[in-house]
């Protein structure tokens, strides 16, 4: 158990559809992120939240939109997806935003996404 | 630009054999480093972390990883491998002009062989 819990684990989403993706972390942290998981690419970033404030938005496409309404919990709503988004999306929180001391991220186990 | 490279991306050992996988990065400044690793359906997990200090750093279940600052180079390390190390491995680095990102490299995928 990681602290950091995501929902669903599976989603299989048509690209007209609208979902969302949910982060709840039971560790008390201030910080949580969104990152998008793909096949032989590396971890990229796509959300930083700092004490509820949108602090870093990587060029994400306004077809993700996050939101994160307290310290404890972060969503990432889905809208007219394109197949080339189906991946792994995995929430993470720190105690403070990553560089603020010795700080470390903790991970949920993802949210595996397919857009057909 | 600035990167995180893993040299391995598959790697095959027989069980009790030593490990080293390697990590450089592009990133100047101030680094925090980081291996996380992630077992089959599990999710992603820190193994081991340098902030600051002794540039040996130790982890859990017998993992260590050398920062040498000349090189940029953080490689991972366990002397005596086991089939329960079978799991993907992922380097990651905060540089301190990086924003608030940890990144991190491609992963290396280890099977260990009974």
């Amino acid at each position: 158990e990681t602290g950091v819990t995501q929902t669903p684990r599976h989603l299989v989403m048509g690209m007209t559809n609208k979902k969302s993706l949910k982060c709840e972390q039971h560790l008390g942290h201030n910080a949580m992120y969104w990152y998008k998981q793909s096949a032989k690419k590396p971890l990229e970033l796509m959300f930083v939240y700092s004490l509820e404030e949108r602090v870093e938005n990587n060029s994400v496409p306004s077809r993700f939109s996050p939101e994160c309404p307290n310290s404890s919990h972060l969503f990432l709503h889905l809208h007219t997806l394109q197949p080339e988004d189906s991946a792994l999306y995995l929430c993470a929180s720190s105690q403070a935003v990553l560089g603020h001391g010795n700080t470390e991220a903790f991970f949920g186990q993802g949210t595996r996404l397919t857009v057909v | 630009a600035q990167s995180v490279s893993q040299h391995n991306h598959h790697v095959i050992l027989s069980e009790a054999a030593s490990l080293e996988l390697g990590c450089n990065y592009s990133y100047g400044g101030t680094v925090n480093l980081f291996w996380y690793v992630q077992y089959p359906g599990q999710h992603l997990q820190l193994l081991l972390k340098y902030f600051s200090g002794d540039p040996l750093v130790k982890g859990i279940k017998g993992f260590e990883a050398e920062f040498i600052k000349s090189k940029f180079s953080f490689n991972l390390r366990k002397p005596s491998v086991q089939w329960s190390d079978t799991a993907e491995y992922f380097c990651a680095v905060k540089g301190s002009n990086s924003g608030y990102a940890l990144n991190f490299g491609k992963g290396t995928s280890l099977l260990v062989t009974p």
